[in-house]
């Protein structure tokens, strides 16, 4: 067990809608991180927020969103969505952003869009 | 740019056996490099990484890897296999910049052999 957990474990949802993954980083976290993993894609990063800020931007859509609240839990949003959303998001979380830093995986929420 | 080139998505190896899982990188600065494992239905767990210091890196449950400048590679190895290696090994990359420019390999499965 990471510490990080994220909800839902699995989500099916149609195309065309909007949902809502929400990331729990370990205590003391202050970054948190989002990845997509595809059999198409691969394994890719999404965004990165910092203490409520956000930090950088990876390959992520402009249909996709994500905050970080002041409790540094997060959520990302997912709207209008199209089949190929359909992926593993993953949330990580460290305690700052140096890559000396080790990352911890949450155990990923399964998005299934038919 | 950075870049990782994983050999081989599949790797089948006999229980007690040596563990070799290929990685070369490309970067054009100097990089931060990691091997993450991902048993099924979990997210990713480190197993060790190299951060400029010891060129011979030891992580987790037997394996290390070895950075090789002259090479650009950071191969994974662990000198016997057990059934419970069984997993998907990911090779990553990023700089100093941090983790959000973190590269992700697409994955190698090694299936254990009794």
């Amino acid at each position: 067990d990471s510490g990080v957990t994220q909800t839902p474990k699995h989500l099916i949802t149609a195309t065309g809608q909007r949902v809502t993954l929400r990331c729990s980083p370990r205590s003391g976290d202050l970054s948190v991180y989002w990845y997509q993993q595809s059999l198409d894609q691969g394994l890719q990063f999404l965004i990165q927020y910092y203490n409520g800020e956000e930090r950088a931007k990876g390959n992520i859509l402009e249909r996709f969103s994500a905050q970080q609240f002041p409790d540094l839990h997060s959520e990302l949003n997912l709207s209008s969505l199209e089949l190929g959303d359909s992926a593993l998001y993953f949330c990580a979380s460290s305690v700052r952003t140096e890559p000396t830093y080790e990352q911890y995986f949450g155990p990923g929420t399964r998005l299934t869009v038919t | 740019a950075q870049s990782v080139t994983q050999l081989g998505s599949h790797v089948s190896v006999s229980e007690g056996a040596l563990v070799l899982l290929r990685c070369n990188y490309s970067s054009s600065v100097p990089p931060y490099l990691f091997w993450y494992v991902q048993y099924p239905n979990q997210g990713l767990q480190l197993l060790l990484k190299y951060t400029s210091a010891a060129t011979l890196v030891k992580g987790i449950n037997g394996f290390e890897a070895e950075f090789k400048k002259s090479e650009t590679s950071f191969h994974l190895t662990k000198p016997s296999a057990h059934m419970s290696d069984a997993a998907e090994y990911f090779c990553a990359v990023t700089s100093q910049g941090g983790y959000q420019k973190v590269t992700f390999g697409t994955g190698t499965k090694l299936q254990v052999i009794p």
